[in-house]
């Protein structure tokens, strides 16, 4: 069973609107959890890492939110453009050495 | 700063041939890199740990003959799929560890099929 689970699978929204993605993870112990931005066919880019002391963090139009106690992050994404469309990833540490990657969500931003 | 590049960005080759990815960190030293696997709509897959100067670590199911590892130097690592098949065809990415830190930094990827 995946450590990082992922939800919505995907989603469409219209540009200009905000979305809210969900990650729930078992992994234990953990060290810090990560969100990333995958365009297709590219690889990831970093938008944001929390450690376990770390309630959120932002990143222009991202924010994350973590909470350690009930193994839940979310990434925000506000006023969404169409540049948005991605697949935004969350991965999950136990160590600095690996990582376990949830499956991702698509978000398609349409006009 | 940290930049990984990848190359080829897309190859094709036919079955039984064999071909090599490269993955570079541009901009700093790199003892660990990483390779993975990724097919359509899942997750990385991890296939191996590349430390360089030292034999790769594998992930358990990643046969080791088939994907060759090479880690010259501190800003290359290679991977070679040999003999390859069809269902090879994936994503492969990469990423690095600079020297002495935590964060991995990924490449853009390379698009393998094989024919």
């Amino acid at each position: 069973k995946n450590q990082v689970e992922q939800s919505p699978q995907s989603l469409i929204i219209l540009e200009g609107k905000n979305c809210t993605l969900q990650c729930n993870y078992t992994v234990s112990p953990f060290s810090n959890l990560r969100w990333y931005k995958q365009d297709t066919g590219r690889g990831p880019v970093s938008l944001t890492i929390m450690t376990f002391s770390e309630n959120t963090k932002s990143n222009g139009r991202y924010t994350a939110t973590l909470d350690a106690d009930t193994k839940q992050s979310s990434l925000h994404i506000t006023a969404s453009q169409l540049s948005d469309s991605a697949s935004y990833i969350c991965v999950v540490s136990p160590n600095d050495y690996k990582l376990s990657f949830g499956a991702g969500t698509t978000v398609t931003v349409r006009a | 700063g940290a930049v990984v590049s990848q190359h080829p960005s897309w190859v094709i080759c036919k079955s039984g041939t064999s071909v090599k990815i490269e993955c570079r960190s541009l901009d700093f030293q790199a003892t660990t890199m990483f390779w993975y696997r990724q097919f359509p709509k899942q997750s990385l897959m991890l296939m191996a740990t590349s430390n360089e100067g030292s034999k790769a670590t594998y992930e358990q199911g990643v046969e080791k003959d088939k994907f060759l590892i090479n880690h010259a130097s501190l800003t290359l690592s290679t991977l070679t799929v040999t003999s390859a098949h069809p269902e090879d065809s994936s994503f492969y990415i990469c990423s690095a560890r600079r020297t002495g830190g935590a964060e991995q930094y990924f490449g853009p990827g390379t698009r393998l099929t094989v024919t």
